[in-house]
């Protein structure tokens, strides 16, 4: 069956250390993955896209990379910062073009 | 900058009831998505529109759920009877034709059914 997969447990990082988070998937082949971050009680907010033929993506202090082989997809914040505790959530485009969304990882930034 | 519009933001009803919920997309945006968020989980497709159409509504459970979108612009998602599974957060999202991998998302409606 097909499957997205994050990490439920939060992430608990102490500021300015670098966050990673990951996303694994199977029986998918998506032309692209997005990751979003998603406050308490509001929408998903879309962060960063990165393609197939794309190894890696940066925007300011993230950085998500992409590996079709392990059907992975890793999201860093680097010098992490308490605003960044938020809930992330990777997506994937399916073969019906459909937006395929993971349950995401909550992260907590400690100051 | 512009936003996706719902309303109501909360919503309390008993099952058997009706409820709707209304969304308006970012100007000039052709294609709008409505989403059901279970708590815990990552948002779920109910139905797309494209303008006026729907180009995707797999996932809408037709018997109970029904959605419009008649000038192509804002949207309205009704359910008809509520039960107690349908409490959710249900989320609006919009995006342009040019820029159609970055959706837009509403701040969404929590519904709570009792």
């Amino acid at each position: 069956s097909q499957k997205i997969e994050q990490n439920s447990e939060a992430l608990n990082i102490q500021e300015g250390k670098t966050a990673t988070l990951t996303c694994n998937y199977t029986n998918y082949s998506p032309a692209y993955l997005q990751w979003y971050r998603q406050d308490p009680g509001r929408g998903p907010v879309f962060l960063l896209l990165i393609r197939e033929n794309e190894k890696e993506k940066r925007k300011e202090r993230l950085k998500v990379t992409f590996d079709t082989t392990l059907k992975q997809s890793l999201f860093h914040i680097t010098a992490s910062q308490p605003a960044d505790s938020a809930t992330y959530l990777c997506a994937l485009k399916d073969s019906s073009y459909k937006l395929i969304f993971g349950s995401g990882t909550r992260l907590l930034v400690r100051p | 900058e512009a936003e996706v519009a719902q309303s109501p933001r909360y919503k309390i009803t008993e099952k058997s009831q009706a409820v709707a919920f209304w969304c308006d997309p970012i100007s000039g945006h052709a294609t709008l998505y409505w989403y059901r968020q279970i708590l815990g989980q990552g948002p779920e497709l109910l139905v797309q529109f494209q303008d006026e159409s729907v180009v995707d509504d797999s996932q809408l459970p037709k018997d109970r759920f029904s959605a419009e979108r008649l000038k192509g612009v804002d949207s309205t998602l009704k359910i008809q009877p509520a039960e107690l599974g349908d409490s959710a957060m249900y989320l609006c999202a919009s995006t342009s034709t040019g820029r159609s991998y970055e959706q837009y998302f509403g701040p969404g409606t929590r519904l709570t059914v009792t």
